[in-house]
């Protein structure tokens, strides 16, 4: 199995582009979330899904989008992209009812110049 | 909501000696769980240990042990005969085992090994 895939590892953006990260697991698991990680610090959620067709806002969500049409897929929306959205980015996921932590993507570390 | 504290923003430790990892968190549910997550430079999480808050049992996984006090809400990590390879950042988390609960993650403590 592939687990948690991200797409791409490393980007970088100039003010005012815009992309989409790409998440997609192979496990068939319910929830998914979107985490960052800024320099020294510890992961800040930003959206999450507990299925398809259901997102929510996470701690941080401002300037940010998801959708979730099938199970497999999750895919984060950055509009007008800012120099405060440079950060590593994790995707991770993990099957309804079980508490065995999550299963974490490879991370994208996203440069905004 | 969860908070996640973890005091000690780096910390050494002598290869082969041992060293304890502070974690202490808030939580206003009586079910949850707690992990530590290594993350090597490259930045993969790797889930080293979990506690299940209603076992009284400290967990254990080969070298790595925890140290749990629920009425302190505390959650200390203890990494025996430590090796080169456990050199990383390792951050203490929680969730609540609500439908829609999400991991809280701690800010993180560096480990280093030194020879």
């Amino acid at each position: 199995n592939a687990g948690v895939t991200q797409t791409p590892k490393f980007r970088i953006l100039k003010i005012g582009q815009s992309m989409t990260l790409q998440c997609a697991q192979d496990m068939n698991h319910n929830y998914m979330y979107w985490y960052r990680q800024d320099p020294g610090m510890g992961l800040k959620l930003i959206y999450y899904s507990v299925g398809a067709g259901i997102t929510d806002k996470g701690e941080v969500p401002n300037g940010y989008n998801v959708s979730r049409s099938t199970t497999e897929d999750f895919p984060l929306r950055l509009e007008l992209a800012a120099p405060s959205q440079t950060s590593v980015y994790f995707c991770a996921s993990r099957s309804a009812g079980t508490f065995d932590g999550y299963t974490f993507g490879s991370g994208t570390r996203l440069t905004v110049v | 909501a969860q908070t996640v504290t973890q005091s000690q923003p780096e910390m050494s430790v002598q290869e082969a000696e041992t060293v304890t990892l502070s974690c202490t968190y808030d939580t206003s549910e009586s079910d949850y769980y707690l992990f530590w997550y290594k993350q090597p430079p490259s930045r993969q999480m790797i889930l080293v240990i979990r506690q299940e808050a209603y076992k009284q049992q400290n967990a254990t996984e080969n070298r790595f042990s925890v140290n749990f006090q629920k009425a302190a809400k505390s959650f200390s990590l203890k990494i025996s005969d430590s090796q080169l390879g456990d050199a990383a950042m390792y951050f203490c988390a929680s969730i609540n085992t609500g439908t829609a609960s999400k991991l809280t993650f701690g800010t993180g403590t560096r480990l280093q090994v030194t020879l």
